[in-house]
């Protein structure tokens, strides 16, 4: 199965704060990889697909790249609706698989 | 608007089965494939299974294989997840999700506590 690592696993930030999240795979994945956003008590919301695609609806301060084992996900300013956890998912092979998740705390 | 709802969770002693099932309203249901996610509580979420549009391939985690099925009755636009010889490990909320290699949409979750 692979692996998948995200850090920080959480942060501490301000609103307008940029921040970068980083997930790293145990294999090489290609461009394989989803971010999604969740908040206490709800399913996920998937934010970026393939590594750097913005979800439909997704306000574009949210921003993914990457590929191979190194991916990146950015907010480029934070806003009070964005203190969530993160996590990333691969999409290149059965199991799928999570990062362990990023939780983002307002400072 | 797309709307998944699961149901069928609850409160099972270790050995027990239940089946989970999962609404999904707002769109061509047969015509995406349908994903099981778990996440317990305070913990990540995990991959269960998933399957097919038809019913032809399915697909599990190695932790749960021979022990849930996954099934879909695209008549009825329902999804279900069969977990049998349920264990504490297994408590979890279980999410259903659209889609094969991302999840676009998801259902709000149903919590399953296995417990004596």
């Amino acid at each position: 199965d692979i692996q998948m690592t995200q850090s920080p696993s959480s942060l501490s930030a301000s609103v307008g704060d940029r921040v970068t999240i980083t997930c790293r795979a145990s294999q090489s994945i290609s461009s394989h990889l989803n971010w999604y956003q969740q908040k206490p008590g709800k399913g996920p919301n998937l934010l970026i697909f393939a590594a750097s695609t913005l979800q439909s609806g997704v306000p574009p301060r949210f921003s993914g790249s990457g590929s191979g084992t190194d991916f990146t996900l950015t907010i480029s300013s934070l806003q009070p609706e964005d203190f969530a956890t993160y996590y990333c998912q691969q999409s290149y092979s059965i199991p799928r698989t999570f990062g362990q998740g990023t939780k983002l705390e307002i400072k | 608007e797309v709307q998944l709802v699961e149901s069928g969770g609850g409160l099972v002693q270790p050995g027990e089965s239940l089946r989970l099932s999962c609404a999904a309203s707002g769109f061509t249901f047969s015509n995406y494939w349908m994903t099981w996610v778990r996440q317990a509580p305070g913990k990540g979420l995990e991959w269960v299974a998933n399957i097919k549009q038809d019913g032809s391939e399915r697909y599990y985690v190695d932790s749960v294989k021979g022990q849930f099925t996954i099934s879909r009755d695209n008549a009825k636009n329902t999804l279900f997840l069969q977990m049998n010889s349920l264990r504490a490990e297994d408590t979890a909320v279980y999410y259903c999700a659209r889609g094969l290699r991302s999840f676009d949409y998801w259902g709000q979750g149903t919590l399953v506590t296995v417990s004596s």
